[in-house]
């Protein structure tokens, strides 16, 4: 089967630095997304990996490790707004994208 | 701005009374996708359109359907709304030929059955 594992929910305090991990087992890879979703509205893009190491992108960085099924976005200097679930998303051999359900990231002042 | 638009945002139908979810977009995208959405879950893909080529999800009910009359707009049909069809129906849209590009969704219609 082809399975995308993340916390299912983590808590962090404003101004802190957090680390959400994402490990998969797909047939085949062609990238990875990151993707924030607000209770009640839609995904919205926030990264993707193609190639193994670290992608930044302000106070977010992506990271993969192909050989070991790994991925984690990292944010820094927590602001109430990033409140929010953070989805880990892979393309398969098949360019079939295969999510996983989400980390609800609570952050607390 | 080029953008993907459901409406309505929220949609109240009656257990088995037909309903049909609309989703238009500006940013010239030839594949579009309907998702399913339940709370604290993955978003489940319905199916998608590659320009007119439609592509079911072999696990789709035979209760959902689509239409594509053209590139901006698609339409999810639900011929017999089911208690357990209450859920949140994401569409997104993505360039095709390159099929790593990101997918882009609208805000979303959040369905419930009565």
């Amino acid at each position: 089967g082809q399975n995308i594992d993340q916390p299912t929910e983590m808590t962090a305090t404003e101004g802190a630095i957090v680390q959400i991990n994402c490990t998969y087992q797909t047939s085949g890879f062609n990238g990875l997304f990151w993707y924030q979703q607000h209770a009640g509205e839609a995904p919205t893009f926030l990264s993707y990996n193609v190639l193994d190491g670290l992608e930044e992108k302000g106070r977010f960085s992506s990271f993969l490790s192909r050989s070991k099924g790994y991925s984690y976005l990292l944010l820094k200097e927590l602001q109430m707004k990033d409140s929010a679930s953070y989805l880990c998303a892979v393309i398969n051999s098949n360019y079939q994208l295969i999510w996983g359900a989400g980390t609800k990231l609570i952050i607390k002042p | 701005d080029a953008m993907v638009i459901q409406n309505p945002r929220y949609q109240v139908t009656q257990f088995g009374k037909p309903v049909t979810l609309s989703c238009s977009q500006t940013l010239n995208h030839n594949v579009m996708y309907w998702y399913q959405q339940k709370s604290s879950q993955a978003p489940k893909l319905l199916f998608h359109y590659y320009d007119k080529d439609f592509n079911n999800e072999a696990d789709t009910p035979d209760n959902f359907q689509s239409r594509r009359p053209n590139t901006s707009f698609c339409f999810l049909d639900i011929r017999s709304p089911g208690l357990g069809d209450a859920a949140m129906y994401l569409c997104a849209t993505s360039r095709g030929g390159d099929r790593n590009q990101p997918q882009h969704f609208g805000d979303g219609t959040r369905l419930s059955i009565l």
